[in-house]
């Protein structure tokens, strides 16, 4: 079946630098993606959907320029936390359909943030 | 807007004990409705959904039934498994197509499956 892989699945920083999260999709082409945000014991917030080859759509309340999202293949779409900060710390989650109009989305394992 | 609520957990039984993850749902119109696993160290998988009020989804031994007059949708099993501790989801999808490229999740549920 379909699978998305993320990297990394775990990385620690110090405030001010900047994160890149790489989602792909192994085995199919993803014109869409999904970037989930879970804060602990809460739900995963949608943040943005990326379209290959064309701008993100973000979600009311996430800032475009802290979180850069590139989708520049079929099936690579990137996450930069940039300037991270301690409130940044999360997990991430990335998700695709493995075609367009698909009902169901594939999901990655997630990479866990941690900004000191 | 749309929202989820599902149990808090972490939820613990003993192998072989029935399963009821409850969930509850608000959204305008008439939504579909998921329940995603997540098994440690591996991404959200769907588990079932249901389209329509009276659908009932089903995989692997669960069960759930899209409630509209309850507005519910709780996942059920009748004998649960040490491979069934994972962490539950349940979702819904604004349109009844079943396509559910956004989604509003619960916050999740942790079953731990004891022998």
């Amino acid at each position: 079946g379909a699978v998305v892989s993320q990297h990394p699945s775990w990385v620690i920083c110090k405030s001010g630098t900047s994160v890149k999260i790489e989602c792909r999709s192994l085995d199919f082409q993803a014109t869409t993606m999904f970037w989930y945000r879970q804060f602990p014991k809460q739900s995963l917030m949608l943040m943005a959907t990326s379209n290959e080859g064309s701008k993100a759509t973000y979600e009311q309340g996430v800032e475009k320029d802290k979180f850069l999202i590139n989708h520049a293949s079929l099936t690579l779409s990137t996450l930069t936390v940039t300037s991270a900060h301690p409130e940044d710390s999360s997990f991430y989650i990335c998700s695709a359909k493995d075609r367009p109009g698909a009902n169901v989305l594939t999901f990655g394992a997630g990479s866990r943030l941690t900004v000191l | 807007g749309n929202s989820v609520t599902q149990m808090e957990g972490p939820v613990t039984l003993s192998e072989e004990a029935f399963l009821t993850i409850n969930c509850t749902y608000t959204a305008t119109g008439y939504p579909s409705l998921f329940w995603y696993v997540q098994y440690p160290g591996e991404g959200l998988q769907l588990l079932l959904k249901a389209t329509k009020a009276d659908d009932k989804g089903s995989n692997k031994g669960f069960e759930a039934t899209y409630r509209k007059e309850t507005t519910s949708f709780h996942l059920e099993k009748g004998s649960v498994q040490v491979s069934d501790s994972a962490v539950y989801f349940c979702a819904l999808s604004p349109t009844n197509t079943g396509t559910a490229s956004k989604l509003t999740f619960g916050t999740g549920t942790r079953l731990q499956v004891t022998l």
